[in-house]
């Protein structure tokens, strides 16, 4: 069965630090979603992407984050300067159609 | 607004005995809803779905409940196994389907531990 796969599956960074946080849809998917879990907390919303271009971005999207898909094969997330409050788990997911799927995640932990 | 609300966070049940996880939500124009489970350190999987003009979904072992009229919808699992101890999230798209973004909307989940 396709899947959504994540890598790393976990990070640690320090604050401040860059990281890139990388997923590889489902082939023929075209739409593609990043969401935030914060521990014990529900899956929060962060941007979805669609055409080469983010189609909605949440408000916890701000200029620190950003998304690419540079190969038409990976999508990624980038957090430009971690802080603390980004310490999450970090869910990519694809869609076509109805079929949602959800990769297993990035733990991140800003120290 | 959006809002999607589980009413237990945790529901404790014995292995073969059935379980009913509830969920409410608020916009009435809702139309399509999800239910995933989350195993620890893994993401959502895909349970099972209903649109609005259903009442009743059924699959292997689970089957989905909807009310319109009062907004709600439970998840009900049969005969309940070890390996089905997780937390159950309802999700509705926002905007309904058919839009470029369809963000899922969660509810705030159920723990559900089924005790051997």
């Amino acid at each position: 069965e396709p899947e959504v796969t994540q890598t790393p599956s976990h990070q640690v960074t320090q604050m401040g630090q860059e990281v890139i946080l990388r997923c590889v849809p489902i082939s023929n998917h075209l739409y593609f979603y990043w969401y935030r879990q914060i521990l014990g907390q529900k899956v929060e919303f962060l941007v979805s992407f669609y055409n080469n271009e983010i189609s909605e971005k949440s408000e916890i999207f701000d200029d620190q984050f950003s998304v690419e898909r540079p190969d038409g094969s990976n999508f990624t997330l980038k957090i430009r300067s971690t802080k603390l409050e980004d310490s999450a788990m970090y869910f990519c997911a694809s869609r076509r159609g109805s079929d949602y799927t959800f990769g297993s995640g990035t733990r991140l932990t800003v120290v | 607004g959006e809002s999607v609300g589980l009413h237990l966070p945790t529901l404790s049940v014995q292995e073969g005995d059935n379980s009913i996880i509830n969920c409410a939500y608020s916009n009435s124009a809702s139309d399509y809803f999800i239910w995933y489970k989350q195993e620890s350190g893994k993401g959502p999987q895909f349970i099972i779905d209903i649109r609005s003009n259903m009442d009743k979904r059924q699959g292997q072992r689970v089957t989905v409940l909807l009310n319109k009229t009062v907004k709600h919808l439970s998840l009900q699992i049969a005969a309940t196994q070890p390996g089905d101890s997780a937390v159950y999230f309802c999700a509705e798209p926002h905007p309904p389907w058919g839009g470029a973004t369809n963000k899922l909307i969660f509810g705030t989940g159920t723990l559900l531990a089924v005790q051997p």
